[in-house]
């Protein structure tokens, strides 16, 4: 079985800086994604940024940016320039890749992150 | 992606009761999802619910405590059993149209009295 750790429960940032959030996971899977996923205050889950574990680059959506170490089982993500829109609870995910299986798309989520971006 | 809707977006019952929380997509799609989020928690995954078979459910949930249908490919409900206050959570479900990326419904909130 997959779990995912993540050992900030809160962090705090000015508007206009950078922020990292930390996660790790444990798995004997080869080959998985991993996934940030923001919540805000609606509740709706929106995904950040998405990572495919066989992909050495690290992927990068804008302002957001994640630091993938496979070998130490890490996945932070980084928020540049935050903005006020940002203050959400971030999950950190991990889904293993079974083409065709029934287990695919079942995704093990972290415990969270809230963010809080102040003015 | 994938438009989804849920029914109620929230709802305050009684122990002992059962609500039946509805899910739509706006495409067809083979599986859905049902996740649990407990107050100020993580998201657990309850089940999983492709059409025209039995859903399948993740360890520490039963069928007879959160029964799901699944009648089509655009349509599927979850429903919450013989409820107690521990059951009081955001109920949540989900599609992978395409790919391996996630799209989560809006969640409904359930608080149980």
């Amino acid at each position: 079985a997959q779990t995912v750790t993540q050992s900030q429960p809160e962090m705090s940032v000015q508007e206009a800086e950078t922020v990292t959030l930390s996660c790790t996971y444990d798995t004997s899977e080869n080959n998985y994604y991993l996934f940030w996923y923001k919540q805000p205050p609606s509740r709706q889950m929106i995904l950040v940024i998405r990572q495919e574990a066989y992909k050495q680059q690290n992927a990068t959506e804008n302002r957001f940016s994640v630091n993938f170490q496979k070998a130490a089982k890490s996945f932070s993500l980084k928020i540049s320039d935050s903005q006020l829109g940002d203050t959400a609870m971030y999950f950190c995910a991990f889904m293993k890749h079974v083409a065709g299986g029934t287990s695919y798309g079942k995704l093990t989520f972290g415990q969270g992150t809230i963010l809080t971006v102040h003015p | 992606s994938a438009v989804i809707s849920q029914k109620p977006s929230r709802d305050i019952c009684q122990r002992g009761t059962s609500l039946t929380i509805q899910c739509q997509v706006d495409s067809q799609v083979t599986m859905m999802f049902w996740y649990r989020q407990q107050p100020g928690q993580s998201l657990t995954l309850i089940a999983t619910a492709n059409q025209g078979s039995e859903a399948t459910y993740e360890s520490g949930f039963v069928i007879d405590k959160f029964p799901i249908s699944r009648p089509n490919l655009t349509f599927s409900t979850l429903t919450v059993s013989n409820m107690s206050p521990e059951d009081s959570s955001i109920y949540l479900c989900s599609v992978v149209p395409a790919g391996v990326e996630q799209f989560f419904g809006p969640g409904t909130r359930l608080t149980v009295l």
